[in-house]
Parts: C-alpha cells; sequence; structure tokens
C-alpha cells in the first residue's frame, strides 16, 4: 500500500528565516505531487504540482518555491518567510494519467510565522 | 472567483440521523467530483468520489448525489456518528490532457460537521 509522509509536523520561524518542508511517497513509482496550503478558516489552495522529476508548475506567484530532486520526494522552500505564509501545508500525490485521478493527502505541516 | 462553492460553513446533526452537506459548482467542465473528510491538525482523508456520468455513487453509510442540470452535488451520511464530526471538503475537476498535464482539483472552503450524542 501506498504511504506519504510528511515533516516535520509542525514548525515555528522567525519571519525572514529560510523554510525546508519535506514530502515523500511510498509504495508507488511516478506519481503526481502536490503541495497545498490552508489558511486559517479557508480552503485548500494549490501551490504546486509536478507530474515528474525536476518538472514543477507553479499555480500561486509567491516567495515559496518546489522542487522534486526524486521520483517520489517534493520538497517546499521558502529564502525568506513572510508572516502570511503561516499555515498548515499539505502534499499530496496521486497515480496521475486518468479522468477518476484521487489525490491522497499527508499528515501536514503547521508553520507558524513570527 | 469561487469555483466550488460550500455555503455552509458548519452543520450540527444528532446521531443517528441524516447528515447532508451541500455542494455548489460553476464550471460546467468539472467532470469528476469528490469529498475529503478532514479532522483538525491532519491531512484530508478521501470519502468518496463520483464521475460526471453518474448521478449518485454509494459507499457503506456515505451517498454522494450529483445533479449537473443544477451544477449541485451533496453528501449524505446515514446513520450519523460522532466519528462522523469533522471539516469535510467537496472538491472538483476538469480534465485535460494537453502537454502531460491534467486539470488540477478544485476545493470548497468545508463545512463542519459537528454530531451530537
Amino acid at each position: 500500500s501506498q504511504t506519504i509522509h510528511q515533516w516535520p509536523a509542525t514548525l515555528v520561524q522567525p519571519v525572514g528565516s529560510p523554510l525546508s518542508l519535506e514530502c515523500t511517497v511510498e509504495g508507488t513509482s511516478n506519481p503526481n505531487l502536490y503541495w497545498y496550503r490552508q489558511a486559517a478558516g479557508r480552503g485548500l489552495q494549490l501551490l504546486f504540482y509536478s507530474v515528474g522529476i525536476g518538472q514543477i508548475s507553479s499555480e500561486v506567484p509567491q516567495n515559496l518555491s518546489a522542487s522534486r530532486p526524486q521520483d517520489r520526494q517534493f520538497i517546499l522552500s521558502s529564502k525568506k518567510l513572510l508572516l502570511s505564509d503561516s499555515g498548515f501545508y499539505l502534499c499530496a500525490w496521486s497515480r496521475g494519467g486518468g479522468r477518476t485521478d484521487t489525490q491522497y493527502f499527508g499528515p501536514g505541516t503547521r508553520l507558524t510565522v513570527l | 472567483d469561487q469555483q466550488v462553492k460550500q455555503n455552509s460553513p458548519s452543520l450540527s446533526v444528532q446521531e443517528g440521523r441524516i447528515s447532508i452537506l451541500n455542494c455548489d459548482y460553476t464550471n460546467s467542465m468539472f467532470d469528476y467530483f469528490l469529498w475529503y473528510k478532514k479532522y483538525p491538525a491532519e491531512g484530508p482523508t478521501f470519502l468518496i468520489s463520483i464521475s460526471s456520468i453518474k448521478d449518485k455513487n454509494e459507499d457503506g453509510r456515505f451517498t454522494v448525489f450529483l445533479n449537473k442540470s443544477a451544477k449541485h452535488l451533496s453528501l449524505h451520511i446515514v446513520p450519523s456518528q460522532p466519528g462522523d464530526s469533522a471539516v469535510y471538503f467537496c472538491a472538483a475537476r476538469a480534465y485535460m490532457n494537453y502537454g502531460g498535464s491534467q486539470g488540477n482539483l478544485i476545493f470548497g472552503k468545508g463545512t463542519k460537521l459537528s454530531v451530537k450524542p
């Protein structure tokens, strides 16, 4: 079976500091990978998605970036965090390639920027 | 522009009764719809989905109904249990296949369901 891991689970960072969140998927190969953010009281906003190694698509302009150095690894980064970057970050995966492709989410990372 | 709307931010239901969560969409190109359940500080869990070629899909206590002409779908939970208390997200997707990419999920803002014993 497939599992998706995210770490860290919680993170408190000062404004202007860098960020690196990691997501890995087990039990599947060549998945589509996604980064979402849920801000307080709001829905899920897609930030980035990737259909393969080194292939990143950005949905929302911001000071965040994403990378996919390996098939089942997806990293969310920032050089300098803003207060508005606080939120709950979710990684998701899907098999891709079909009309009924379903996304499965990781446990999330709670980021607080002070 | 909100393409997927969950107009009720919260819903309270008595244990054993039916819970009905509603979702409206505006994009007629959406052809796949999903419901996710989310507990606090956890990632959303996939519950049930429906393709636009169907109008109903059932899985145990969960049934999703799709009314394409009204651009409306609903999730029915029968009977409701206290463990069903969570935030429920509706999501929709328009399948696109160009350049190897595909349409991504658009989520509603969620409805918080409280099932009281």
